[in-house]
């Protein structure tokens, strides 16, 4: 089964990039789907199907797969943005794997 | 405006059981697949189990096979979870989310319903 690869935690200052990876081989085969968490609530999609974004979610938002990492990119980081990520991949047996999580924390 | 919304959550002692429901609202019940998802505080997500619009296939995680139970009941827009024998390790936040397109992701998921199981 899948287990994807999340770095613990990414800095960023406000009004720069944070990129998230995720990391499984050949995850660029599977359609990868990216969550927000803040805390005490529910986790929110932020983008699906590798690039596409939910209606309401900003297009600071983006996401790229390729070969073995996933890409979550946030672009211009706003406070508001500070929260926990998770990637997200469905196996041929129709179970769902989430990655480890990263904590984007805003300087 | 789609909502879901789970009760029947509770604190319960090793080996007891529980039934958590999860309110549909605001779109085509019938229509979509749902999920149960849950996550320990602290931790990330963990899914749990899955069905069908039809409630024709059912899926669950090796963690809660042969002791939780997914339906649902498409005239009352209500997805269930039957929990039984539980374990310490099954404290957790359970969540109800809507799968969407081919089911491979959740859209929209309810609050949360706290499950604590101890002695």
């Amino acid at each position: 089964s899948y287990v994807l690869t999340q770095p613990s935690a990414v800095s960023v200052a406000p009004g720069e990039t944070a990129r998230i990876t995720c990391g499984e081989n050949n995850i660029g085969r599977k359609s990868v789907h990216w969550f927000q968490q803040k805390p005490g609530q529910a986790p929110v999609l932020v983008i699906y199907y590798d690039t596409e974004r939910p209606s309401g979610i900003p297009d600071r938002f983006s996401a790229s797969n390729s070969e073995n990492t996933a890409t979550l990119t946030i672009s211009r980081v706003e406070a508001g943005d500070e929260a926990d990520y998770y990637c997200q991949v469905w196996d041929s047996s129709h179970h769902y794997v989430f990655g480890s999580g990263t904590k984007v924390t805003v300087l | 405006e789609v909502e879901l919304v789970e009760s029947g959550g509770a604190s319960v002692q090793p080996g007891g059981s529980l039934r958590l429901s999860c309110a549909a609202s605001g779109f085509p019940f019938s229509s979509f697949e749902m999920t149960w998802v849950r996550q320990v505080p602290g931790k990330g997500p963990e899914w749990i189990s899955y069905i069908s619009s039809a409630s024709s296939t059912k899926y669950y995680a090796d963690s809660v096979k042969g002791r939780f139970t997914i339906s649902r009941d498409n005239a009352k827009n209500s997805l269930y979870l039957q929990l039984n024998s539980l374990r310490d390790e099954d404290t957790a936040v359970y969540y109800c989310a809507r799968a969407i397109r081919d089911g491979q992701t959740m859209d929209q998921w309810g609050q949360g319903a706290l499950v604590t199981v101890s002695s």
